[in-house]
């Protein structure tokens, strides 16, 4: 069945330092691939998506491309802030489209 | 624009005692769904819904039941509330793969 495995954390950088949360994937066919963000106390975010294989998402200086050889989806970003302190969920959907399966999520901590 | 709202935020109950978690969508989305999330397992999908009148399992449904009576409205009931059912709860609704969360329902059970 569909899965979604990403490394555990937590991560702990400090302010402007390079991030990677690695994301892989198994899954039938060429699903859609989304990361979600969630802030202390609130519900999840859309963070970025990619739909189809080599596509780069990117939100807020966060990006990720949709790898099919490798079937990975891995988040980056250049230089992290204090204000992107939360867990970060890999995601995909499910074959019929009608749920999202999730990875078990990743806490950054980033600290000035 | 209120997307997706759920009720109540904070709830406690005692073994055995029934509830209903309330949502509601207000962006006419055929597909929605809901999530338990617990520490270390992420979010894990209890049941969803492609439209009024059509339900399906997810992944962890035991104890768990939903309707879909009308486009905007999907409650999740639990009809005799176990200590394992403490958890985080979200409901999700969704259209062209993009997914809305409403905030979240904190239920605590002892």
């Amino acid at each position: 069945g569909n899965s979604v495995t990403q490394m555990e954390g937590p991560v702990t950088l400090s302010e402007e330092a390079f991030l990677t949360i690695n994301c892989t994937y198994t899954a039938t066919g060429y699903p859609s691939l989304f990361w979600y963000v969630q802030y202390p106390g609130e519900g999840l975010q859309l963070l970025l998506k990619a739909t189809k294989a080599d596509d780069k998402g990117s939100n807020k200086g966060f990006e990720a491309t949709y790898r099919k050889e490798t079937t990975s989806f891995h988040l980056e970003k250049g230089s992290v802030q204090v204000s992107d302190s939360a867990v970060y969920f890999c995601a995909l959907i499910n074959q019929a489209g009608t749920a999202l399966i999730f990875g078990k999520g990743t806490t950054l901590s980033v600290s000035s | 624009n209120a997307g997706v709202t759920q009720t109540p935020k904070f709830q406690v109950l005692k073994t055995g005692q029934s509830m209903t978690l309330q949502c509601a969508q207000d962006m006419n989305h055929e597909y929605m769904s809901w999530y338990r999330q617990d520490p270390g397992m992420g979010l894990r999908l209890i049941h969803y819904s492609v439209g009024a009148g059509i339900t399906d399992q997810g992944e962890v449904p035991n104890g768990y039941n939903v309707s879909r009576s009308t486009t905007e409205d999907f409650p999740l009931r639990l009809l005799s509330a176990a200590p394992s059912q403490t958890s985080v709860y979200f409901c999700a609704s969704s259209k062209n793969t993009e997914a809305f969360f409403g905030q979240g329902t904190r239920l605590t059970v002892v």
